[in-house]
């Protein structure tokens, strides 16, 4: 299994440009998140989704889009971008039931926005 | 929302045993306690997971008191390798998945 894969793995954008972050898991997992970290911060929550066709927000949704159109795959959009996303962003995946808090993570995709 | 309170940093020395508290007193009944281990410039790996009592892996273990509003990681005989951040989540399994991460420990392992 290759896992969560992310792709791509740098990217630079300039503002107001608009991209797609791929995430895929061959995991089977029905749960599928999107984080994002800042230097020297945490992780915080972007959107979620516990399967195909369902999606919700977490802590910081605003400026992303989500969609959930197979188990496997988990884009995360971001429409206009703007210098304050620029962060680091993980996408996770897991179980859904009561052990769903293991997460599998991907290697991380990295945004400037300039 | 359970929320959880871990120290900012820590530091030690190769060989000895650390431990790392978390407190998450709005656990809910379902919640299960989990830690991560995040290396820079890596995504989180999942280390030990529990709901009462101790749990013990090849990794590390977990000890979680009868009132579960605070855990313990332990790591011991440290290395160098183990220089991380370390987070603590308390999980609302029956909520569909929203795991909010905290601000995490910073283990600084010394020679």
């Amino acid at each position: 299994n290759a896992g969560v894969t992310q792709t791509p793995k740098f990217q630079v954008l300039k503002t107001g440009q608009s991209m797609t972050l791929q995430c895929a898991q061959d995991m089977n997992h029905e749960y599928m998140s999107w984080y994002r970290q800042d230097p020297g911060m945490g992780l915080r929550l972007i959107h979620y989704s516990v399967g195909a066709g369902i999606t919700d927000q977490g802590e910081v949704p605003n400026g992303y889009n989500v969609s959930r159109s197979t188990t496997e795959d988990f884009p995360l959009r971001l429409l206009s971008a703007a210098p304050s996303q620029t962060s680091v962003y993980f996408c996770a995946s897991s179980y859904v039931g009561r052990r769903q808090e293991t997460q599998y993570f991907g290697p991380g995709t990295r945004l400037l926005v300039l | 929302l359970a929320k959880t309170t871990q120290p900012i940093s820590m530091d030690s020395y190769e060989g000895q045993e650390v431990n790392i508290t978390c407190s998450h007193n709005n656990i809910a009944t379902n919640d299960y306690i989990t830690w991560y281990q995040q290396f820079p410039s890596q995504g989180p790996r999942f280390i030990i997971q529990g709901y009462k009592t101790k749990v013990t892996n090849e990794v590390a273990s977990l000890f979680i008191p009868a009132d579960r509003k605070s855990s313990t990681l332990s790591l011991p005989r440290v290395s160098l390798s183990d220089t991380a951040v370390y987070y603590c989540l308390v999980g609302e399994g029956d909520q569909g998945g929203k795991l909010i991460f905290g601000q995490g420990t910073e283990l600084s392992v010394k020679p």
